[in-house]
């Protein structure tokens, strides 16, 4: 059974600084997901992952993929306020599994002024 | 383009009681997924469409719940004998190969 755990589960920060939230899974991969979500809505795609070594960037977040140690994870560079959300992990597995997604816990990010 | 849309957005009943939740996926897309968030349980796939065949039901909790999907486009997901536990948020996502978009979810409160 594929599992999927992030940390930290709650992360408060600071405005400008840098943090990094950590999304472990215990099985091979097909692709890896991050998600957005704020209260009381929906799940906004931030980024896919596909290959071993692969980074993506948007804005002041970057997410890289270690297929070989099952590691994911998303970096915040000078934090803002706006980045205040939950952040998900997914993974599809693949296979029989096309498409779907097993989740991490969610990580809970406050930035503070 | 219009995205996903679900409905009620919100849902409030008595235990026991049969719901509704029904989700319309974004124009030709074939695939469509159920998941349910909750604060115990975190996100948990439901269901899984491909078409209007469902070759993967194995997240549904019980035979109190069931799905189905007409036209390759609206789903309905139905929940029998409602309990407490079903209190959640219940997203429905579509998608055109791999990457899914989401709903805005139905938020579930059982009395």
């Amino acid at each position: 059974e594929l599992k999927v755990e992030q940390n930290p589960l709650f992360l408060s920060m600071q405005e400008g600084k840098n943090y990094t939230i950590y999304c472990n899974y215990s099985t091979t991969s097909d692709r890896l997901y991050w998600y957005r979500q704020d209260p009381g809505k929906s799940l906004e795609s931030l980024f896919v992952l596909l290959s071993n070594g692969a980074v993506k960037q948007e804005g002041r977040l970057m997410a890289s993929l270690d297929t070989k140690a099952r590691l994911s994870t998303l970096h915040i560079t000078a934090a803002v306020h706006d980045l205040s959300a939950t952040y998900f992990c997914a993974v599809d597995a693949g296979g029989t599994s096309y498409g779907k997604l097993t989740f991490g816990q969610g990580t809970i990010l406050t930035v503070h002024p | 383009g219009a995205g996903v849309s679900q409905s009620p957005s919100n849902k409030v009943t008595e235990k026991g009681k049969d719901v509704e939740l029904r989700c319309d996926p974004i124009s030709g897309h074939t695939a469509l997924y159920w998941y349910r968030q909750s604060l115990g349980q975190g996100l948990e796939f439901l269901i899984y469409f491909q078409g209007n065949s469902a070759p993967d039901k194995s997240g549904l909790p019980s035979d109190r719940f069931s799905a189905e999907r007409t036209g390759g486009s609206v789903s309905t997901l139905t929940i029998q004998r409602t309990q407490q536990e079903d209190s959640a948020v219940y997203l429905c996502a579509s998608s055109p190969t791999r990457a899914q978009y989401f709903g805005p979810g139905t938020r579930l409160t059982v009395l």
